[in-house]
Protein backbone atom coordinates (compact mmCIF):
# COMPACT_ATOMS: atom_id res chain seq x y z
CA UNK A 1 0.00 0.00 0.00
CA UNK A 2 1.69 3.27 -1.15
CA UNK A 3 1.81 6.04 1.91
CA UNK A 4 1.26 9.89 2.12
CA UNK A 5 3.29 11.56 -0.85
CA UNK A 6 4.21 15.02 -0.69
CA UNK A 7 5.43 17.30 -3.62
CA UNK A 8 8.01 18.65 -4.16
CA UNK A 9 10.36 17.26 -1.03
CA UNK A 10 12.39 20.40 -1.30
CA UNK A 11 11.66 24.17 -2.28
CA UNK A 12 13.77 27.04 -2.09
CA UNK A 13 12.29 30.54 -2.77
CA UNK A 14 12.96 34.17 -2.50
CA UNK A 15 10.88 35.93 0.50
CA UNK A 16 7.79 37.22 -0.94
CA UNK A 17 7.32 34.71 -3.96
CA UNK A 18 4.38 32.16 -3.72
CA UNK A 19 5.15 28.76 -2.98
CA UNK A 20 2.50 25.32 -2.87
CA UNK A 21 3.05 22.24 -1.95
CA UNK A 22 1.09 19.25 -2.74
CA UNK A 23 -0.09 16.27 -0.67
CA UNK A 24 -2.18 12.64 -1.88
CA UNK A 25 -3.13 11.01 1.33
CA UNK A 26 -3.44 7.13 1.84
CA UNK A 27 -5.95 5.75 -0.21
CA UNK A 28 -9.38 5.74 1.90
CA UNK A 29 -8.22 7.92 4.21
CA UNK A 30 -10.74 10.78 5.08
CA UNK A 31 -9.41 12.69 7.22
CA UNK A 32 -5.97 14.43 5.80
CA UNK A 33 -3.58 17.05 7.96
CA UNK A 34 -0.93 19.50 7.37
CA UNK A 35 1.64 20.39 10.28
CA UNK A 36 4.65 22.53 10.12
CA UNK A 37 7.52 21.50 11.72
CA UNK A 38 10.65 23.43 12.85
CA UNK A 39 14.17 22.40 13.13
CA UNK A 40 14.39 20.73 16.39
CA UNK A 41 10.83 20.47 17.41
CA UNK A 42 7.83 18.34 16.87
CA UNK A 43 5.12 19.00 14.25
CA UNK A 44 2.40 22.10 14.97
CA UNK A 45 -0.46 20.90 12.89
CA UNK A 46 -2.09 23.74 10.93
CA UNK A 47 -5.11 22.74 9.52
CA UNK A 48 -7.27 19.44 9.48
CA UNK A 49 -9.98 18.15 6.67
CA UNK A 50 -12.60 15.82 6.85
CA UNK A 51 -13.37 14.82 3.38
CA UNK A 52 -13.64 18.22 1.98
CA UNK A 53 -14.27 20.03 4.66
CA UNK A 54 -11.76 22.41 6.99
CA UNK A 55 -12.39 20.96 10.44
CA UNK A 56 -9.93 22.76 12.25
CA UNK A 57 -7.86 26.18 11.16
CA UNK A 58 -7.30 27.21 13.98
CA UNK A 59 -3.47 27.31 13.68
CA UNK A 60 -3.30 28.31 10.32
CA UNK A 61 -2.13 32.23 9.46
CA UNK A 62 -4.74 32.87 7.04
CA UNK A 63 -3.14 36.01 6.19
CA UNK A 64 -0.84 34.26 3.65
CA UNK A 65 -1.60 30.71 3.83
CA UNK A 66 -4.62 28.43 2.25
CA UNK A 67 -5.33 25.22 2.09
CA UNK A 68 -7.64 23.13 -0.19
CA UNK A 69 -9.46 20.21 -0.86
CA UNK A 70 -11.51 20.09 -3.25
CA UNK A 71 -12.83 16.46 -3.98
CA UNK A 72 -11.79 15.28 -0.75
CA UNK A 73 -8.31 13.75 -1.71
CA UNK A 74 -5.32 15.40 -3.18
CA UNK A 75 -4.68 18.91 -1.12
CA UNK A 76 -2.45 21.77 -1.40
CA UNK A 77 -1.17 24.43 1.03
CA UNK A 78 0.16 27.36 -0.15
CA UNK A 79 1.82 30.19 1.13
CA UNK A 80 1.57 33.79 -0.58
CA UNK A 81 3.59 35.88 0.26
CA UNK A 82 6.24 33.96 1.72
CA UNK A 83 8.16 34.99 4.87
CA UNK A 84 11.80 34.35 5.81
CA UNK A 85 10.44 32.80 9.07
CA UNK A 86 8.25 30.24 7.00
CA UNK A 87 11.43 28.17 6.34
CA UNK A 88 10.67 24.73 8.05
CA UNK A 89 9.28 21.66 6.90
CA UNK A 90 5.88 21.17 5.69
CA UNK A 91 4.06 17.39 6.68
CA UNK A 92 1.04 16.01 5.20
CA UNK A 93 -0.03 13.10 6.94
CA UNK A 94 -3.78 11.18 6.78
CA UNK A 95 -5.58 8.68 8.98
CA UNK A 96 -9.01 6.60 8.09
CA UNK A 97 -10.74 8.76 10.73
CA UNK A 98 -9.88 11.27 13.36
CA UNK A 99 -9.85 8.79 15.83
CA UNK A 100 -6.95 6.49 13.91
CA UNK A 101 -3.54 6.60 13.65
CA UNK A 102 -1.84 9.52 11.77
CA UNK A 103 0.61 8.26 8.95
CA UNK A 104 3.00 10.97 7.34
CA UNK A 105 4.58 12.12 4.47
CA UNK A 106 8.32 12.85 4.12
CA UNK A 107 7.09 16.46 3.96
CA UNK A 108 8.45 19.52 1.78
CA UNK A 109 11.57 21.66 3.08
CA UNK A 110 11.07 24.94 2.11
CA UNK A 111 14.02 27.75 2.19
CA UNK A 112 13.39 31.18 1.96
CA UNK A 113 15.85 33.40 1.18
CA UNK B 1 -3.59 24.05 26.27
CA UNK B 2 -1.03 21.10 26.57
CA UNK B 3 2.47 20.56 27.57
CA UNK B 4 4.80 17.45 27.57
CA UNK B 5 8.56 17.26 28.27
CA UNK B 6 10.91 15.08 27.10
CA UNK B 7 14.36 14.43 27.62
CA UNK B 8 16.20 16.70 24.70
CA UNK B 9 19.02 14.14 23.99
CA UNK B 10 20.25 10.53 24.78
CA UNK B 11 23.14 8.45 24.21
CA UNK B 12 23.46 4.92 24.37
CA UNK B 13 25.41 2.01 23.50
CA UNK B 14 24.48 -0.31 20.74
CA UNK B 15 22.86 -3.66 22.36
CA UNK B 16 21.70 -1.96 25.55
CA UNK B 17 18.57 -0.87 26.39
CA UNK B 18 17.12 2.91 26.63
CA UNK B 19 13.97 4.59 28.55
CA UNK B 20 12.66 8.07 26.83
CA UNK B 21 10.34 9.34 29.48
CA UNK B 22 7.29 11.56 28.44
CA UNK B 23 5.43 13.59 31.11
CA UNK B 24 2.81 15.56 29.83
CA UNK B 25 -0.57 18.18 31.58
CA UNK B 26 -3.25 18.34 29.49
CA UNK B 27 -6.94 18.25 29.43
CA UNK B 28 -9.21 16.18 27.37
CA UNK B 29 -6.76 13.05 27.75
CA UNK B 30 -7.05 10.09 25.40
CA UNK B 31 -3.91 8.44 25.36
CA UNK B 32 -0.08 8.88 24.30
CA UNK B 33 1.41 7.91 21.08
CA UNK B 34 5.54 7.85 20.31
CA UNK B 35 6.46 8.41 16.72
CA UNK B 36 10.06 8.06 15.10
CA UNK B 37 11.30 10.27 12.54
CA UNK B 38 15.32 9.78 10.86
CA UNK B 39 16.97 12.85 9.95
CA UNK B 40 15.17 14.03 6.60
CA UNK B 41 12.35 11.47 7.31
CA UNK B 42 8.70 11.08 8.37
CA UNK B 43 7.39 10.44 11.79
CA UNK B 44 6.83 6.88 11.90
CA UNK B 45 3.98 5.48 13.85
CA UNK B 46 5.58 3.46 16.67
CA UNK B 47 2.66 3.01 19.41
CA UNK B 48 -0.38 3.84 21.09
CA UNK B 49 -1.19 3.95 24.31
CA UNK B 50 -4.88 4.48 25.93
CA UNK B 51 -4.70 2.47 29.15
CA UNK B 52 -2.31 2.24 31.74
CA UNK B 53 0.36 -0.68 31.40
CA UNK B 54 2.93 -1.66 29.13
CA UNK B 55 2.54 -2.53 25.67
CA UNK B 56 5.06 -4.55 23.82
CA UNK B 57 5.51 -4.41 19.92
CA UNK B 58 8.86 -6.06 19.16
CA UNK B 59 12.01 -4.38 20.64
CA UNK B 60 9.87 -1.51 21.39
CA UNK B 61 7.40 -1.13 24.52
CA UNK B 62 5.72 1.81 25.45
CA UNK B 63 4.35 2.14 28.72
CA UNK B 64 1.72 4.49 30.09
CA UNK B 65 0.29 5.91 33.84
CA UNK B 66 -2.75 8.41 33.47
CA UNK B 67 -2.45 8.92 37.51
CA UNK B 68 0.78 10.11 36.99
CA UNK B 69 0.40 11.82 33.46
CA UNK B 70 3.90 10.03 32.78
CA UNK B 71 4.80 7.86 29.55
CA UNK B 72 7.95 6.66 28.43
CA UNK B 73 9.19 4.12 25.55
CA UNK B 74 11.76 1.54 26.36
CA UNK B 75 14.03 0.26 23.22
CA UNK B 76 15.31 -3.00 23.91
CA UNK B 77 18.54 -4.66 21.77
CA UNK B 78 19.43 -1.20 20.63
CA UNK B 79 20.76 -0.80 16.68
CA UNK B 80 22.28 1.92 14.90
CA UNK B 81 19.25 2.22 12.86
CA UNK B 82 17.42 3.41 15.49
CA UNK B 83 19.55 6.61 15.45
CA UNK B 84 16.55 9.05 15.49
CA UNK B 85 14.33 11.51 16.85
CA UNK B 86 10.85 9.92 18.91
CA UNK B 87 8.34 12.26 19.54
CA UNK B 88 5.66 11.63 22.32
CA UNK B 89 2.09 13.39 21.66
CA UNK B 90 -0.94 13.49 23.01
CA UNK B 91 -4.14 12.69 21.97
CA UNK B 92 -7.00 14.88 23.18
CA UNK B 93 -10.65 14.77 22.20
CA UNK B 94 -12.60 18.29 22.17
CA UNK B 95 -16.00 19.41 21.69
CA UNK B 96 -17.61 17.83 18.61
CA UNK B 97 -18.41 14.06 17.85
CA UNK B 98 -15.33 11.99 17.30
CA UNK B 99 -12.75 15.33 16.96
CA UNK B 100 -9.30 14.98 18.27
CA UNK B 101 -6.29 16.89 18.00
CA UNK B 102 -2.09 14.85 18.52
CA UNK B 103 0.09 17.33 20.11
CA UNK B 104 3.50 16.72 19.79
CA UNK B 105 6.59 17.03 22.04
CA UNK B 106 9.79 18.24 21.14
CA UNK B 107 11.51 14.99 20.53
CA UNK B 108 14.52 13.17 21.99
CA UNK B 109 17.26 12.87 19.81
CA UNK B 110 18.91 9.29 20.39
CA UNK B 111 22.34 8.53 19.22
CA UNK B 112 23.39 5.28 19.20
CA UNK B 113 27.48 4.51 19.60
CA UNK B 114 29.36 1.05 19.05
Amino acid sequence: EAGVVQSPRYKIIEKKQPVAFWCNPISGHNTLYWYLQNLGQGPELLIRYENEEAVDDSQLPKDRFSAERLKGVDSTLKIQPAELGDSAVYLCASSLTPADTQYFGPGTRLTVL
Amino acid sequence: GQSLEQPSEVTAVEGAIVQINCTYQTSGFYGLSWYQQHDGGAPTFLSYNALDGLEETGRFSSFLSRSDSYGYLLLQELQMKDSASYFCAVRVGYSGAGSYQLTFGKGTKLSVIP
